[in-house]
């Protein structure tokens, strides 16, 4: 079956430093892949996504890298700021079925 | 142009009761996917559905568990007899349709004493 899964549970980052997070992956018919943003007490928040058909997505102070050949995702946030506090999930689909969910990583910003 | 919209957002049920969580998509999303997580985990798939019609059900368990999607009105996620190991958050997305991003709702905590 397919399956999720991230190499970090927690990441500490001094405010200002970059943040690189990771997502590993083992199906290979995966499409669509995607970062979401979860804060306590709250429902996950789309961040940004890519498709099997890139290798390099970047947002505003974001940056999602896509691996196919070693199946691997990362999501990368410029300037971390004390707003970034929080788990995040990676997320990956496949036509015709549900987003599936790694088991997160928290974030912590140390001022 | 409101989001996806659960209720409640908390809920409070004694073993053996029933409970139903409601989830509104965003207008003009016909993908509806619901979300069990636990404290401190990822999300668990449960159920996919299109209007009036179940897509997977492959997360969901065999008994008691049971959602719907009506033509009109919200997505039903739907408990019975629950226990107190079906405490947690239950989180429902939408979707336009395939590809895109899904959207979430702000989650029902349940809580069975």
């Amino acid at each position: 079956g397919e399956s999720v899964g991230l190499h970090l549970p927690t990441l500490s980052v001094q405010e200002g430093d970059n943040s690189i997070i990771n997502c590993a992956y083992s199906n290979s018919a995966s499409d669509y892949f995607i970062w979401y943003k979860q804060e306590s007490g709250k429902g996950p928040q789309f961040i940004i996504d890519i498709r099997s058909n890139m290798d390099k997505r970047q947002g505003q102070r974001v940056t999602v890298l896509l691996n196919k050949t070693v199946k691997h995702l990362s999501l990368q946030i410029a300037a971390t700021q004390p707003g970034d506090s929080a788990v995040y999930f990676c997320a990956l689909g496949a036509a015709g079925n549900k987003l599936t969910f790694g088991g997160g990583t928290r974030v912590l910003v140390k001022p | 142009n409101a989001g996806v919209m659960q209720n409640p957002r908390h809920l409070v049920r004694r073993r053996g009761q029933e409970a139903r969580l409601r989830c509104s998509p965003m207008k003009g999303h016909s993908h509806v996917y619901w979300y069990r997580q636990l404290p401190e985990e990822g999300l668990k798939f449960m159920v996919y559905l299109q209007k009036e019609n179940i897509i997977d059900e492959s997360g969901m368990p065999k008994e008691r568990f049971s959602a719907e999607f009506p033509k009109e009105g919200p997505s039903i996620l739907r408990i019975q007899q629950v226990v107190r190991g079906d405490s947690a958050a239950y989180f429902c997305a939408s979707r336009l349709r395939e590809g895109t991003e899904a959207f979430f709702g702000q989650g029902t905590r349940l809580t069975v004493v």
